[in-house]
């Protein structure tokens, strides 16, 4: 089945950079990458998504990058705000189905 | 903005209780889901439902847990006799339909058993 990797576990940024989160996917069928992230107390909210018809996806500050050859695709979150503190999941997915969610990255963002 | 609700929020239950959490999907979505977290651990599948009846489900999803769509609106999650290690937060989703792949995650429910 499928196996979703996440790096890094945590990070922490000064506010005004660039966040960087990486997933790696195992199974060549998935075609669909949502990234979500999740506050405290909170259920997951998605952020961004990617198909795999495509190679970069953009909505202002966030961004998302996939590499269907290598099997990976990134977070990049640009002029980071203490908002953006939260735990990101990424998820693969055949065709928007049961998706599988790597294991989270805690970003810090520090004032 | 059209959201998925749960209820409730927080379910304290005695190990052996049945528990069902409620969920009430966005309303013009056809597929439904639930998932669980436990506390510092990523998000599993546990089974998914469209046109009233199970499409998938994981090796987490044992004969102790049933997922029912009772009226057009609620979307249930029962477990018949809980264990300790069911202790978790349940996450309803649900999507819209075949061609679309997001899907909408629900605040979840804390179930905590003694």
């Amino acid at each position: 089945g499928e196996n979703v990797e996440q790096h890094p576990s945590t990070l922490s940024v000064q506010e005004g950079d660039s966040a960087v989160i990486k997933c790696t996917y195992s199974d060549s069928a998935s075609n669909y990458f949502p990234w979500y992230k999740q506050e405290l107390g909170k259920g997951p909210q998605l952020i961004i998504d990617i198909r795999s018809n495509v190679g970069e996806k953009k909505d202002q500050r966030i961004a998302v990058t996939l590499n269907k050859t290598a099997k990976h695709f990134s977070l990049h979150i640009t002029e980071t705000q203490p908002e953006d503190s939260a735990v990101y999941f990424c998820a693969a997915s055949i065709n928007g189905q049961n998706f599988v969610f790597g294991p989270g990255t805690r970003l810090s963002v520090l004032p | 903005e059209p959201e998925v609700t749960q209820t409730p929020s927080h379910q304290v239950t005695q190990m052996g209780q049945e528990v069902i959490l409620r969920c009430v999907p966005i309303s013009n979505h056809l597929y439904f889901y639930w998932y669980r977290q436990i506390l510092g651990q990523k998000v599993e599948f546990l089974v998914s439902f469209y046109n009233n009846e199970i499409s998938e489900k994981s090796e987490i999803f044992d004969d102790q847990f049933s997922v029912e769509r009772p009226d057009g609106s609620n979307f249930t999650l029962k477990i018949r006799s809980t264990k300790l290690e069911d202790s978790a937060m349940y996450f309803c989703a649900s999507r819209v339909g075949p061609i679309t792949d997001t899907q909408y995650f629900g605040p979840g429910t804390r179930l905590t058993v003694l």
